[in-house]
């Protein structure tokens, strides 16, 4: 069966410090790989995806991530943090063809100003 | 505004009442969804659908029913709730594989307390 996993589940920042949260997925086939932002009381809303090609992808906001095939992961990264970023992240994967999404649990991220 | 429009966004039911949550996208996606999502536990799949007419079990399907009559509308019912179904929902939709599947778009969601 598909999990996901995103062993941070808590994360504080100071303004400008660098990010990296991790997600590990577990799943022998092709995958489809999306990081999700959900801000304090709303829905969630898409960072970034990664379907195939550049395993390196750029999203909004300054966001990026890597997938790295042979370690089953698909971390987030920010260079500098700002404030705004305060939020919670969820990594999703979709095993192509199935267009299921199965979810971590999510990191808070808290931004101290 | 085009998008994935969920109501109500706030409900108190008691237990053992029925209710609908009510899920309209206007960009004639194929794909839906409703997922739960509970602190700690990220967000579940309750049910799906690939098209109208045809829906299918998530995770945890216990205790809801759907239907989708319209490419539209994804409707999702509480049959008899409990407690255990306090939650925040979110309906979600996306296009097929065929037309450029590219993640989904989540609703607002909708907040619901069992009492």
């Amino acid at each position: 069966a598909q999990s996901v996993s995103q062993h941070n589940h808590h994360v504080i920042l100071s303004e400008a410090a660098s990010l990296e949260l991790g997600c590990n997925y577990s799943y022998g086939g092709t995958v489809n790989l999306f990081w999700y932002v959900q801000y304090p009381g709303q829905h969630l809303q898409l960072l970034l995806k990664y379907f195939s090609g550049d395993p390196l992808v750029k999203g909004i906001k300054g966001f990026e991530a890597e997938f790295i095939k042979s370690k089953f992961s698909f971390n987030l990264r920010k260079p500098s943090v700002q404030w705004s970023d305060t939020a919670e992240y969820f990594c999703a994967v979709n095993a192509q063809g199935t267009y299921k999404y199965i979810f971590g649990t999510g990191t808070r991220l808290k931004v101290l100003a | 505004n085009a998008g994935v429009t969920q109501t109500p966004k706030f409900q108190v039911l008691k237990t053992g009442q029925s209710m609908t949550l009510q899920c309209a996208q206007d960009m004639n996606h194929e794909y839906m969804s409703w997922y739960r999502q509970d602190p700690g536990m990220g967000l579940r799949l309750i049910h799906y659908s690939v098209g109208a007419g045809i829906t299918d079990q998530g995770e945890v399907p216990n205790g809801y029913n759907v239907s989708r009559s319209t490419t539209e509308d994804f409707p999702l019912r509480l049959l008899s709730a409990a407690p255990s179904q306090t939650s925040v929902y979110f309906c979600a939709s996306s296009y097929s594989a065929a037309r450029g599947y590219n993640g989904y778009t989540f609703g607002s969601g909708t907040r619901l307390t069992v009492v």
